[in-house]
């Protein structure tokens, strides 16, 4: 099944420790992004790559990193997060060279930061 | 910013058709129609997108005005799991020179009633 998986679906951590939020997909997607959801605010858009080594800035990148190895996975990083970082991530893919088409979205993580 | 306008909310019984109005009065000639969905905090999902032709598909159909500034979704016989913020977003497609990135809007809470 084509899917795009986000790992782990809930997270809750404290002020300044490290974590990472995976990202998979399964339909050989050049492109990929994170967006985060906040009430009032909606989805916006963090980092994207265009394709493997390749990543730019978003609109809202401040606190985040990502990094892009292989085509299938980017994994979303935050160094040192912050309560501001409270938000519900998307991940989402789609393939390039298409006539727009369709961006498919993963599950979901809802982050906490305390 | 969102180039396009819809009701915040609308109500719809289910089994009958659910039709949702976007206004894009500004929209290009090379910029696409979009609609994607979200279920209560769910990743969005794609429904279908258009350039100037009616279209349908196993989800649903969408009619663009002869002069493009607006467009209509129809959920022919809506059903509860129908229930959901409906974005319509337009732009420009990575094939001809647009971004992969989407700019959503505030959307339209559809609520299908049993």
């Amino acid at each position: 099944e084509a899917q795009v998986t986000q790992n782990p679906r809930y997270l809750i951590t404290v002020t300044g420790k490290k974590l990472t939020v995976t990202c998979s997909q399964n339909m050989n997607h050049e492109y990929m992004s994170w967006y985060r959801q906040d009430p009032g605010l909606g989805l916006r858009q963090i980092y994207y790559s265009m394709n493997v080594e390749v990543t730019d800035k978003g609109d809202v990148p401040e606190g985040y990193k990502v990094s892009r190895k292989e085509k299938r996975n980017f994994p979303l990083i935050l160094e040192s997060p912050s309560p501001n970082q409270t938000s519900l991530y998307f991940c989402a893919s789609s393939g390039l060279a298409r006539d727009g088409g369709a961006q498919y979205f993963g599950p979901g993580t809802r982050l906490t930061v305390l | 910013d969102a180039k396009t306008t819809q009701p915040p909310s609308m109500d719809c019984a289910e089994g009958r058709a659910a039709n949702l109005p976007c206004n894009h009065s500004t929209i290009s000639g090379n910029e696409y129609v979009y609609w994607y969905r979200q279920i209560h905090s769910q990743g969005p999902q794609y429904i279908i997108h258009g350039l100037k032709n009616n279209e349908t598909n196993e989800m649903a159909s969408l009619i663009i005005t002869e002069d493009r500034k607006s467009s209509t979704l129809i959920l022919p016989h809506a059903t509860l799991r129908d229930t959901a913020v409906y974005y319509c977003i337009v732009r420009v497609t990575p094939l001809q020179g647009g971004s992969e990135k989407l700019v959503f809007g505030k959307g339209t809470k559809l609520t299908v009633n049993p």
